[in-house]
């Protein structure tokens, strides 16, 4: 079975300052997915990553993929309050089927 | 465009009684997948549908749990009879295409969830 592995499980920063969160997968695959999921709600895609060497941006975050490393980062920029929420990565393994990792729970402090 | 939509949003029932979830997907997505989610812990899978065949089941405790989807559209997850284990949130999601179509960007859509709490 694919297993999906993120670090840190629990983040806590200030708001300003710039951190990576790192998802590690165990099997080959060339698609990876980052979601946002806020206290209560539902998961809401942030990136597709479909090849090695993706690279994609919105606003204060940036996904990217390396295959090779069976790897995938999220940095944050400049965090601000309203980035605080968890932030899953998922591994599209055989079949269209999703594997989710462990989430890592972000809290930026004013 | 509406979302994926999930009925009940909250549920709180005693152990041994069957619940029902419901789910409507977007409109023309052929895939639609039931995942149930515990606290703290990313989603797992528990069974996914293209069209109206579950293709995908193998981690549905097959005992208890049911699925259906008639008509390769609406889909009804069911828990019977329920054990306090099986609380946590209940998540529908869909996606354009099937396996064998694949888009190279598909992604998966959530609905907002149905919490179940089995006391």
């Amino acid at each position: 079975e694919l297993k999906v592995e993120q670090n840190p499980l629990f983040l806590s920063m200030q708001e300003g300052k710039n951190y990576t969160i790192y998802c590690n997968y165990s099997t080959t695959s060339d698609r990876l997915y980052w979601y946002r999921q806020d206290p209560g709600k539902s998961l809401e895609s942030l990136f597709v990553l479909l090849s090695n060497g993706a690279v994609k941006q919105e606003g204060r975050l940036m996904a990217s993929l390396d295959t090779k490393a069976r790897l995938s980062t999220l940095h944050i920029t400049a965090a601000v309050h309203d980035l605080s929420a968890t932030y899953f990565c998922a591994v599209d393994g055989a079949g269209n089927q999703f594997y989710f990792g462990t989430g890592t729970s972000l809290t930026v402090i004013p | 465009e509406a979302g994926v939509v999930q009925s009940p949003r909250y549920k709180i029932i005693e152990k041994k009684q069957p619940v029902a979830f419901w789910c409507n997907p977007i409109s023309g997505h052929n895939t639609l997948y039931w995942y149930r989610q515990n606290l703290g812990q990313g989603p797992e899978l528990l069974i996914r549908y293209e069209n109206e065949e579950a293709v995908d089941d193998s981690q549905l405790p097959k005992d208890r749990f049911s699925a259906e989807r008639l008509k390769g559209v609406d889909s009804t997850l069911k828990i019977q009879p329920a054990e306090l284990g099986d609380s946590a949130v209940y998540l529908c999601a869909s996606s354009p295409s099937t396996s064998g179509g694949r888009q190279k960007t598909d992604t998966q859509y959530f609905g907002p969830g149905t919490r179940l709490t089995v006391l």
